[in-house]
């Protein structure tokens, strides 16, 4: 079992629905969790920050995350065409330091016009 | 453009030659990272730097890579000898020193290696 698993899709969904991405963890030691954006042949662009359990919301986008269960969620409102990209999740024990962070393999969105 | 810079994006070849990256992190982050990215797989963590010390390598880095970061600043990642398996997007991030560990990093556009 990996660390950190997460559907790889293609999920395909019409413009303006709600978009749920999720991953979970095997490794209850993770504290910081994050959400990265990766459009084709570009590096990952963070989304989403997070420590512990909790819900944050920054624009269209929330994060939540569930310690308990080892789960944590990406929302994304009135989802664009400009939010079709790959989302990884990512997660480390001190929030990016020497542990580096681990990742989901990322799950392909593509947002219908 | 004051983002992670990482020259040159693309880089082609050929097996058991040697290639050199170059990451220019942003000013004032004083930690940088690299990353290894295959098709279909989230980054893989190899080596993290503060500021010119190298205190963390994943077991990926194998002895044919060498990443160093003279000065504090720009980093370089060499490959050895590069083998086909080597072919990858290897990612540079960077991220603060603020307080503890809990700084998100912020990663370049990558370079392409594919080694025929």
């Amino acid at each position: 079992q990996k660390e950190v698993e997460q559907d790889p899709g293609p999920l395909s969904v019409p413009e303006g629905a709600i978009v749920s991405l999720n991953c979970t963890y095997s490794n209850s030691a993770f504290q910081y969790f994050m959400w990265y954006r990766q459009y084709s042949r570009k590096g990952p662009e963070l989304l989403m920050y997070t420590y512990s359990s909790g819900n944050k919301e920054d624009g269209r986008f929330t994060a939540q995350v569930d310690k308990s269960s080892k789960y944590i969620s990406l929302f994304i409102r009135d989802s664009q065409p400009s939010d079709s990209a790959t989302y990884l999740c990512a997660m480390s024990y001190s929030g990016g330091g020497a542990d580096g962070l681990t990742f989901g393999k990322g799950t392909h969105l593509i947002i219908q016009p | 453009d004051t983002g992670v810079s990482q020259n040159p994006r693309h880089k082609i070849t050929k097996r058991g030659q040697n290639v050199t990256f170059r990451c220019d992190p942003i000013s004032e982050h004083n930690r940088l990272y690299w990353y290894r990215q295959t098709l279909g797989q989230g980054p893989e963590f190899l080596t993290y730097f503060q500021n010119e010390a190298q205190l963390e390598k994943s077991r990926l880095l194998s002895d044919r890579f060498s990443a160093e970061r003279p000065k504090g600043s720009f980093s370089t990642l060499e490959i050895q000898r590069t083998e086909q398996g080597d072919s990858a997007m290897y990612l540079c991030a960077s991220s603060p020193s603020v307080g503890a560990n809990n700084s998100p990093l912020h990663f370049g556009n990558g370079t392409r290696l594919t080694v025929t």
